[in-house]
């Protein structure tokens, strides 16, 4: 019972281009959704995050995009740079639970050419 | 001055052994969690402890069982190992367990089961 996916495994961008990776869910009662940038051999780490409440947060070159009605979320990176390059970890959030435990989709690994 | 740290970052043993992993944290965090990262990739959440409490408990074999001796540290002890144990395991923390936390992540520890 995969509640959040991203469909795409991996994707390819030029340097300067936009990348745009993807993720959909499927429970309603996530309220909370955030992005984790993984390097290999490392943990992840947080980039950006959305509440429900909202439908686009927006941080430098990052910007989160979130359609509640689809049940979809989508970071946009612009420009892309090659030390974006490293696998994007979408994951989400019931807050009525108060235990902050995260659903994290399988990853879609970015790889930006220079 | 790691903020998230686990050792060992490897550990290769036999089938049968007990093995315990190790992680604490520098960042004053009150909640800690365990996550498993499959063959498959996906992130999934075991344990989390909120100022040495166990708020959650996933289906996990009773062969593993964490153990946290103050809100700085938790452990992670697992009894007759199996092949199917063989996984990333990730430690992270975060300030609270409300939904906004980000969740910081040590770089992991990677168990192979022989």
């Amino acid at each position: 019972d995969q509640q959040v996916k991203q469909n795409s495994p991996s994707l390819s961008v030029q340097e300067g281009r936009i990348s745009i990776l993807n993720c959909d869910y499927t429970n309603s009662m996530f309220d909370y959704f955030l992005w984790y940038k993984k390097y290999p051999a490392e943990g992840p780490t947080f980039l950006i995050s959305i509440s429900s409440i909202k439908d686009k947060n927006e941080d430098g070159r990052f910007t989160v995009f979130l359609n509640k009605s689809a049940k979809h979320l989508s970071l946009h990176i612009v420009p892309s740079q090659p030390g974006d390059s490293a696998v994007y970890f979408c994951a989400a959030s019931d807050g009525s639970s108060n235990t902050g435990k995260l659903i994290f989709g399988q990853g879609t690994t970015l790889q930006v050419k220079p | 001055d790691t903020a998230v740290s686990q050792t060992p970052k490897y550990l290769v043993t036999q089938m049968g052994n007990d093995k315990s992993i190790k992680c604490e944290q520098n960042l004053g965090h009150d909640t800690m969690y365990w996550y498993k990262q499959d063959s498959k990739k996906f992130l999934k959440i075991m344990f989390s402890y909120n100022n040495k409490e166990l708020i959650i408990n996933e289906t996990v074999p009773n062969r593993f069982s964490p153990k946290s001796p103050d809100k700085a540290h938790l452990n992670l002890h697992i009894n007759s190992l199996e092949l199917g144990d063989s996984a990333v395991y990730f430690c992270a923390s975060s300030r609270g367990t409300g939904s906004s936390q980000p969740q910081h992540f040590g770089d992991g520890t990677r168990l192979s089961i022989l």
